[in-house]
C-alpha cells in the first residue's frame, strides 16, 4: 500500500539555523514523484519542493533542498537559515494513480524560535 | 503562477441546509480537480477526483450523495455539502491540475485557500 509517513508531530529551530523535516514513503510503482508543502496557519498549501523518482540530482529551491535516498525511501526536507516565517505545519507527499491524486503524511509543526 | 480561488473562504450554516463551494483555476485550464478535506490538526484526505464532463470518482467512505461534485468546465468545480451536520465541519481545499502538455511539470497541482465550514 502506499503511505507517506512524517515521524516528527512537532519540530523547533533556531532561528538562522537548518533543520530537516523526515519524511519516508511506501510505494510499489516504480514511476513517482515527491512533494513537500508548507501551510500556515492561514490553511493555504505552498508548494515548495519537487523529486521525481527518477531525477539524479537532489532537488534544490532556494532555502529548500530535498534530500532523496531511493534505496531508503526517504525524502527529507532541509531547510536552511531559518526564519520566523517558516514556523508553519510541512506536508510531505506523493503522487499516485494516473491522474496525479497526492497522498499526505500527517505533518510536522516548525516552530522557529528568535 | 497558475492560480486557483475558492469561494467562500468561510462560511457558517444551520444544520440540515446545503452548502456549495466554488473552485476555479484563474489563468489555466484544469482537466482534473482535486477536493480535500483537512480536520484540525490533521492531515489533508482526498475526497473525490473530477475531470471535466464526466462524473467525479470518490475515494472509499466518501458519500456521493453527501458531497456533490460537478465540473462543468475547465475552469470551475464544484463541491456541495448536502444537508450538512455539524460533522461535516471541516476545512475543504481543491487542487486543480493543468491540461497535458501544456507545459506541464509532473503532476503538478496548484491549490486554492481552502474553505471553512462550520455547521451549527
Amino acid at each position: 500500500a502506499q503511505k507517506i509517513t512524517q515521524t516528527q508531530p512537532g519540530m523547533f529551530v533556531q532561528e538562522k539555523e537548518a533543520v530537516t523535516l523526515d519524511c519516508t514513503y511506501d510505494t510499489s510503482d516504480p514511476s513517482y514523484g515527491l512533494f513537500w508543502y508548507k501551510q500556515p496557519s492561514s490553511g493555504e498549501m505552498i508548494f515548495l519542493i519537487y523529486q521525481g523518482s527518477y531525477d539524479q540530482q537532489n532537488a534544490t529551491e532556494g532555502r529548500y533542498s530535498l534530500n532523496f535516498q531511493k534505496a531508503r525511501k526517504s525524502a527529507n526536507l532541509v531547510i536552511s537559515a531559518s526564519q520566523l516565517g517558516d514556523s508553519a505545519m510541512y506536508f510531505c507527499a506523493m503522487d499516485i494513480g494516473s491522474q496525479g491524486n497526492l497522498i499526505f503524511g500527517k505533518g510536522t509543526k516548525l516552530s522557529v524560535k528568535p | 503562477g497558475a492560480v486557483v480561488s475558492q469561494h467562500p473562504s468561510r462560511v457558517i450554516c444551520k444544520s440540515g441546509t446545503s452548502v456549495k463551494i466554488e473552485c476555479r483555476s484563474l489563468d489555466f485550464q484544469a482537466t482534473t480537480m482535486f477536493w480535500y478535506r483537512q480536520f484540525p490538526k490533521k492531515s489533508l484526505m482526498l475526497m473525490a477526483t473530477s475531470n471535466e464532463g464526466s462524473k467525479a470518482t470518490y475515494e472509499q467512505g466518501v458519500e456521493k450523495d453527501k458531497f456533490l461534485i460537478n465540473h462543468a468546465s475547465l475552469t470551475l468545480s464544484t463541491l456541495t455539502v448536502t444537508s450538512a451536520h455539524p460533522e461535516d465541519s471541516s476545512f475543504y481545499i481543491c487542487s486543480a491540475r493543468q491540461r497535458e502538455g501544456l507545459r506541464l511539470r509532473y503532476n503538478e497541482q496548484f491549490f486554492g485557500p481552502g474553505t471553512r465550514l462550520t455547521v451549527l
